[in-house]
């Protein structure tokens, strides 16, 4: 069965630094990795995705994913956080060998400290 | 904007009703999906429908139910409401076109508080 994993709840880092938000996963054929953010009171919207090729995979708002088959993570990173990234991020993972049904995390909140 | 409409925005009734929400899917896409979202729950997957028929089902409740129409909209029916199903329900679509692996686009979401 596939499901994925985001191991912390909440993330805090200061603004300017970089942040890392965790995401593992399980899949019995080939995955296809999706990070969403979901502000107050909002739905939520995609970052980006990765299918196949290159491990690093850069989105929306200077957000980008590292993919580790080995690991089987899908890591969400940025290089300097702003304040107006915190918010609520949601990985989620589809099996290339299934239908449409994507599995998504429980959500980690980002808070970045001014 | 991510191109799904979802209506009613809020939608505040009691106990024992009956309600219905109604979503829209971007242009083209033929699938919709429907999420329950609570604060102790997280992202709960509902139901899938694909061109107008069901396609999966997760966590629905035998007091919901959901069906898609010709024109790819799709409404989710709850009843006999408890003060626990309070919560945002959230409709998503997705192509199935080539190149599409199924990404999904939400709606802004249905607020429901069961009083």
């Amino acid at each position: 069965a596939q499901s994925v994993a985001q191991p912390e709840d909440q993330v805090n880092v200061a603004e300017g630094n970089p942040l890392t938000v965790k995401c593992t996963y399980s899949v019995s054929g080939n995955p296809y990795l999706f990070w969403y953010v979901q502000y107050p009171n909002r739905g939520l919207q995609f970052l980006l995705k990765y299918i196949t090729g290159d491990n690093l995979v850069k989105g929306s708002y200077g957000f980008e994913a590292e993919f580790n088959k080995s690991q089987t993570s899908f890591h969400l990173k940025k290089p300097s956080a702003l304040v107006s990234d915190s918010a609520l991020y949601f990985c989620a993972v589809r099996d290339s060998n299934r239908d449409d049904k994507i599995i998504f995390g429980k959500g980690t909140r980002l808070h970045i400290l001014p | 904007d991510s191109g799904v409409t979802q209506t009613p925005k809020h939608l505040i009734t009691a106990t024992g009703q009956r309600v219905t929400l109604r979503c829209s899917p971007r242009s083209g896409d033929l699938s919709v999906y429907w999420y329950q979202q609570s604060l102790d729950q997280g992202l709960q997957f509902l139901i899938q429908y694909y061109n107008g028929e069901e396609r999966a089902k997760g966590n629905i409740l035998e007091r919901f139910s959901a069906q898609q129409f010709p024109d790819l909209h799709s409404e989710l029916n709850l009843s006999s409401l408890e003060l626990g199903d309070s919560a945002l329900y959230f409709c998503a679509s997705s192509a199935r076109t080539s190149g599409s692996v199924g990404e999904q686009f939400f709606g802004p979401g249905t607020r429901l508080t069961v009083l």
